[in-house]
């Protein structure tokens, strides 16, 4: 089975301190993503990466930043974190290319106080 | 970028009920995906749909793309307990590198 994993389940951070998230997937996937949950909203992309060093903007992108040194792992980066970044952070992963399936991480509840 | 519009946002089912969501667009999409998403976990992929017209069933749930492109719905027979969650929609478009928009989401809930 496809593991994606995200490293911190809950994060309490204060405004203007630097934040990561990690996320590391175990099946060699090409493709890694970032999105934002807030309810009613569904899931909003905030950057994708279809290769290593590669990063694509999504369409929340403000406020965000990525890495992609290995394949497997993909890190978003809230340089200055702000309270309306308080949010659930979903990071998924697929091999590549159309129809392929996505796959999810458990999610990192971030709250910026 | 495009919108999906889900509905209903929430709903309470009883043990048997048959219960159906929605999901439409202002532009067409190539293909469109229904997920589950259970507390304290992320979505997972329920059913994928490739062609406009088409039907398809995972167990008790049946899913449809729509003639236009533009909609989708979900249908959950005889629903239990376990079916609460959160379900979303998603479209995806090959001229927009394959990416996915998401629905915002219909919070399936448990009558008390």
């Amino acid at each position: 089975d496809v593991k994606v994993t995200q490293s911190s389940r809950y994060l309490v951070k204060r405004t203007g301190e630097k934040v990561f998230l990690e996320c590391v997937q175990d099946m060699d996937h090409e493709n890694m993503f970032w999105y934002r949950q807030d309810p009613g909203l569904g899931l909003r992309l905030i950057y994708f990466s279809y290769d290593v060093k590669m990063k694509e903007k999504g369409d929340i992108p403000e406020g965000y930043s990525v890495s992609r040194e290995k394949k497997e792992r993909f890190s978003l980066i809230l340089e200055s974190a702000s309270t309306n970044q308080t949010s659930m952070y979903l990071c998924a992963s697929r091999l590549g290319g159309a129809g392929e399936k996505l796959f999810f991480g458990s999610g990192t509840q971030l709250s910026v106080l | 970028g495009q919108q999906l519009n889900q509905s209903p946002q929430s709903m309470f089912i009883q043990e048997g009920e048959d219960v159906s969501m929605n999901c439409t667009s202002s532009s067409i999409f190539n293909t469109w995906l229904w997920y589950k998403q259970e507390p304290g976990e992320g979505p997972v992929l329920l059913i994928a749909l490739y062609k406009a017209g088409e039907l398809t069933s995972n167990g008790r749930l049946t899913a449809q793309f729509g003639i236009t492109r533009k909609d989708s719905f979900l249908n959950i027979s005889a629903s239990i307990p376990s079916d609460v969650g959160i379900y979303f929609c998603a479209g995806q478009l090959k001229a927009a590198g394959n990416k996915l928009t998401f629905g915002g989401g219909t919070r399936v809930l448990v009558k008390p």
